[in-house]
């Protein structure tokens, strides 16, 4: 099992480009997750999906649009990068009733110029 | 807003030092989760502990959740140079979903 996956591992945008980050798991989850994170920060909760077909704002959403394709598939998009948006993002997923423990991809750093 | 709060933020030690990293918030919760994070990867679930006063090891580690629910501790008995890298505290609270708060994170680096 590969667990959560993402791609791109690292991407350099320059201010105003769009991308799509995308997420994948193989462990059969419901919820899955997008976070950012920043030095001193810890991990930022974007937008989240708590099951296929629906989704819901988190912590920081503004700038990020998502969408939940199908059951494994969480996409992250960029409508137009801003500077402030350089970070590293996680998508996670994880399984309803276990008191919400989470399993991480690698991650994808953005830097925007 | 629930807020949790790490310290140290930094730490540096040698290898076979004790050390202990702590989590803070004014906030209950009902249940708290630590991560490892390593570098270029995602956080690693180490453990959760779930019941006010609760003690759980693993191996060297040792996690303690709060009686109130609101704080936690990881204690490394003689630190080894595999046990760099960046610890993470994360809440979960029911009446916001279950959805976790993460703390900020202790950067531990032991040197041998």
């Amino acid at each position: 099992n590969a667990g959560v996956t993402q791609t791109p591992k690292f991407q350099v945008l320059k201010t105003g480009q769009s991308m799509t980050l995308q997420c994948a798991q193989d462990m059969n989850h419901n919820s899955m997750y997008w976070y950012r994170q920043d030095p001193g920060m810890g991990l930022r909760l974007i937008y989240y999906s708590a099951s296929e077909g629906t989704t819901d704002k988190g912590e920081v959403p503004n700038g990020y649009n998502v969408s939940r394709l199908n059951k494994r598939e969480f996409s992250l998009r960029l409508e137009s990068a801003a500077p402030s948006q350089t970070s590293v993002y996680f998508c996670a997923s994880s399984e309803i009733g276990y008191d919400n423990e989470q399993f991480f991809g690698p991650g994808t750093r953005l830097t925007v110029l | 807003t629930q807020l949790l709060e790490q310290s140290p933020q930094f730490l540096s030690i040698q290898e076979g030092e004790n050390l202990t990293v702590y989590c803070n918030s004014s906030s209950v919760f009902s249940s708290l989760q630590w991560y490892r994070q390593e570098p270029g990867e995602g956080p690693v679930l180490l453990v959760t502990v779930v019941t006010g006063g609760e003690v759980k090891k693993l191996k060297r580690l040792t996690f303690q959740f709060g009686d109130a629910r609101k704080d936690s501790s990881l204690h490394i008995t003689a630190a080894q140079p595999g046990d760099t890298g960046l610890y993470l505290c994360a809440g979960a609270a029911r009446n916001a979903g279950n959805m976790l708060t993460f703390g900020g994170g202790t950067r531990l680096m032991v040197k041998p």
